[in-house]
């Protein structure tokens, strides 16, 4: 059955520290997408990252890093030098081929950034 | 380029009563999709519309709860006689192609309270 788990419920950290989100998924499908999303206090849902099962580079956008281990599941994010306008919750979602695009779910990590 | 607006942000029903949410489309985009937070919880699908066609409705309640996307004018969530347990944060997303090719983009979401 389709998953993703996010084990870290919340993660607090000092300013300029990194911080490294974790997210597993499970599937059975070969084709899927991995995406990262960004839930500021504010409420609204803000994309980063789309990534496709065949393409396991890793990505750098900025202070954001994304780590994807096909071998263990594993899709990562790494926020480096982190800055209060980082705290968040921010979330893990997986996207079948089989499916008809509805986004699945990791329940969560919130990043709590103080100065 | 506006982003996926919904309204409105905040609506707050006595048991009984029906809510409306209302969501209107990235420009270009025609593929919408609901889902409904509940607190502490990661984002669980509701259902993917095309204009005038319901693709999947497998996350939706099989009671009280419809959708709907005309050829014109947003797409209307609408939950009948609500109850205590409907209270959430409902949120619209919308992409141009659908399918799991496809980036997502979200709404602000409508916090639905009941009281």
């Amino acid at each position: 059955a389709q998953k993703v788990t996010q084990a870290q419920t919340e993660i607090s950290v000092v300013e300029k520290e990194d911080v490294t989100l974790d997210c597993v998924y499970e599937t059975r499908d070969t084709t899927y997408y991995l995406f990262w999303y960004k839930q500021p206090p504010s409420g609204e849902l803000v994309f980063l990252i789309r990534r496709n099962s065949f393409d396991e580079q890793n990505e750098i956008s900025g202070r954001y890093s994304w780590n994807f281990q096909k071998s263990t599941s594993s899709f990562n994010f790494t926020i480096t030098a982190s800055q209060v306008v980082d705290s968040a919750v921010y979330f893990c979602a997986l996207s079948e081929a089989l499916s008809q695009g509805n986004l699945i779910f990791g329940k969560g990590t919130k990043l709590s950034v103080k100065p | 380029n506006a982003g996926v607006m919904q309204n409105p942000r905040h609506l707050v029903r006595r048991r009984g009563q029906e809510a409306r949410l209302r969501c209107s489309p990235m420009k270009g985009h025609s593929h919408v999709y609901w889902y409904r937070q509940l607190p502490e919880e990661g984002l669980k699908f509701m259902v993917y519309l095309q204009k005038e066609n319901i693709i999947d409705e497998s996350g939706m309640p099989k009671e009280r709860f419809s959708a709907e996307f005309p050829k014109e004018g947003p797409s209307i969530l609408r939950i009948q006689q609500v109850v205590r347990g409907d209270s959430a944060a409902y949120f619209c997303a919308s992409s141009e192609r659908g399918w799991n090719t496809d980036t997502q983009y979200f709404g602000p979401g409508t916090r639905l309270t009941v009281l």
